[in-house]
């Protein structure tokens, strides 16, 4: 089965600009989450994603959204960079529930110039 | 609402020694608990996890975890440290209040000398 898959690796924007990072779950699962991981925060749960409706989220400004398509595959998009949205983005796929294992992607590795 | 504490952000352990990683978490509910190792420029690996049952979780490569309700910890051991285990470790916790919402602590990153 092939694993979670983010694309692209790594992006390099300006500050203002806007981006769009891709998630294609393991195939079968229904539910994605995102999480952004940086040094002084650590990993900080932005939202979840079940059969297209948006789950869960949490306490980040609404520059962050995010969807899921109909195949289960998820973006999530920032708007407005800032600097401190320079971050290792990182996506999860799992089965329905939480308890079952998520299963994370290599992530986007986002730089804010 | 629930909160992971990992103790240390650095662990030096010299190869063949025993490896403990210690995790105390903080959760009104019965928490599901799970250990994820994070390797440079990788996502994270699931290494093992406590939903309900035996308390003692054996997960992949060696390392095991037990959970102990009394002390509210979810400690990672190994009995023998590779110098293939140098990584940030992760431990999580996912309430039932919080979907499928887990909470990081803040990572340990361990270090194997030859």
């Amino acid at each position: 089965k092939a694993g979670v898959t983010q694309t692209p690796r790594y992006l390099i924007k300006t500050r203002g600009q806007q981006v769009t990072l891709s998630c294609s779950p393991i195939s079968g699962h229904r539910s994605v989450s995102w999480y952004q991981q940086t040094p002084g925060q650590g990993l900080q749960f932005l939202f979840e994603y079940f059969s297209e409706t948006q789950r869960n989220k949490g306490n980040f400004p609404g520059r962050f959204s995010g969807r899921q398509f109909s195949n289960s595959r998820s973006e999530m998009n920032v708007s407005t960079l800032e600097l401190g949205d320079s971050a290792l983005y990182l996506c999860a796929s799992f089965s329905r529930q939480g308890a079952d294992t998520q299963y994370f992607g290599p992530g986007t590795r986002l730089t804010v110039l | 609402a629930q909160s992971v504490t990992q103790l240390g952000s650095h662990v030096s352990v010299s190869e063949g020694a025993l490896v403990l990683l210690r995790c105390n978490y903080s959760s009104s509910v019965p928490p599901y608990l799970f250990w994820y190792v994070q390797y440079p420029n990788q996502g994270l690996q699931l290494l093992l996890k406590y939903t309900t049952g035996a308390t003692l979780v054996k997960g992949i490569n060696g390392f095991e975890a037990e959970f102990k309700k009394s002390e509210t910890s979810f400690h990672l051991t190994k009995p023998s440290a590779h110098m293939s285990d140098a990584a940030e470790y992760f431990c999580a916790v996912l309430g039932e209040t919080s979907g499928s919402r887990l909470t990081f602590g803040e990572g340990t990153q361990l270090t194997v000398n030859p």
